[in-house]
């Protein structure tokens, strides 16, 4: 099975813009959570996505939103943009139950200038 | 609020020898899993060990293995003959919230040295 992708691997944008990032689950996996991965903070859960419903969702401002498609594809979107938005983007795909494993991507960074 | 501290931000090892990386958490559930997950300098994370909280024996997985003490809320991983390749940052991590998004450790930077 094809691992989990993310695009893009890259992404360099200035402060007041919005960003999309991309991610396509393992096959057969229907949840999907986003992490935010910073020096500073570690890493922090953003939210869930479940059969294109936001299961549950972490402590960050509403600029921060996501959705899931009928494939378990999922978009997370940043808008206006803050400096302190920089960071790896992390995505991981599971196949439901609260106790299985979760398998990540390869993030995207993210810098905002 | 259910916490996981590792308390050793960095460690380093020979190679071939034996390391154990901390790691104590907080949480009010009684069933649960704990896990920990290797994140070399590619960024990929990828996990090394689960543990099942119900169950009394450490798990083990090849050269990995862990030493849970419920009662004590602790979580250590042992490397034994540790090997270049092992050189990564270790997050400790148990599913936090009702539906288990992962809570994590600050991690422990891990580097072996030949």
């Amino acid at each position: 099975k094809a691992g989990v992708t993310q695009t893009p691997r890259y992404l360099i944008k200035t402060r007041g813009q919005q960003v999309t990032l991309s991610c396509s689950p393992i096959s057969g996996h229907r949840s999907v959570s986003w992490y935010q991965q910073t020096p500073g903070q570690g890493l922090q859960f953003l939210f869930e996505y479940f059969s294109e419903t936001q299961r549950n969702k972490g402590n960050f401002p509403g600029r921060f939103s996501g959705r899931q498609f009928s494939n378990s594809r999922s978009e997370m979107n940043v808008s206006t943009l803050e400096l302190g938005d920089s960071a790896l983007y992390l995505c991981a795909s599971r196949s439901g139950s609260s106790y299985n494993e979760q398998f990540f991507g390869p993030g995207t960074r993210l810098t905002v200038l | 609020a259910q916490t996981v501290t590792q308390s050793q931000p960095e460690m380093s090892v020979q190679e071939a020898e034996t390391v154990t990386l901390s790691c104590t958490y907080d949480t009010s559930e009684n069933n649960y899993y704990l896990f920990w997950y290797k994140q070399p300098p590619s960024r990929q994370m990828i996990l090394v060990i689960r543990q099942e909280a119900y169950k009394q024996q450490n798990a083990t997985e090849n050269r990995f293995s862990v030493n849970f003490q419920k009662a004590a809320k602790s979580f250590s991983l042992k490397i034994s003959d540790s090997q270049l390749g092992d050189t990564a940052m270790y997050f400790c991590a148990f599913p936090g919230g009702s539906q288990g998004n992962l809570i994590f450790g600050k991690g422990t930077k891990l580097s072996v040295k030949p």
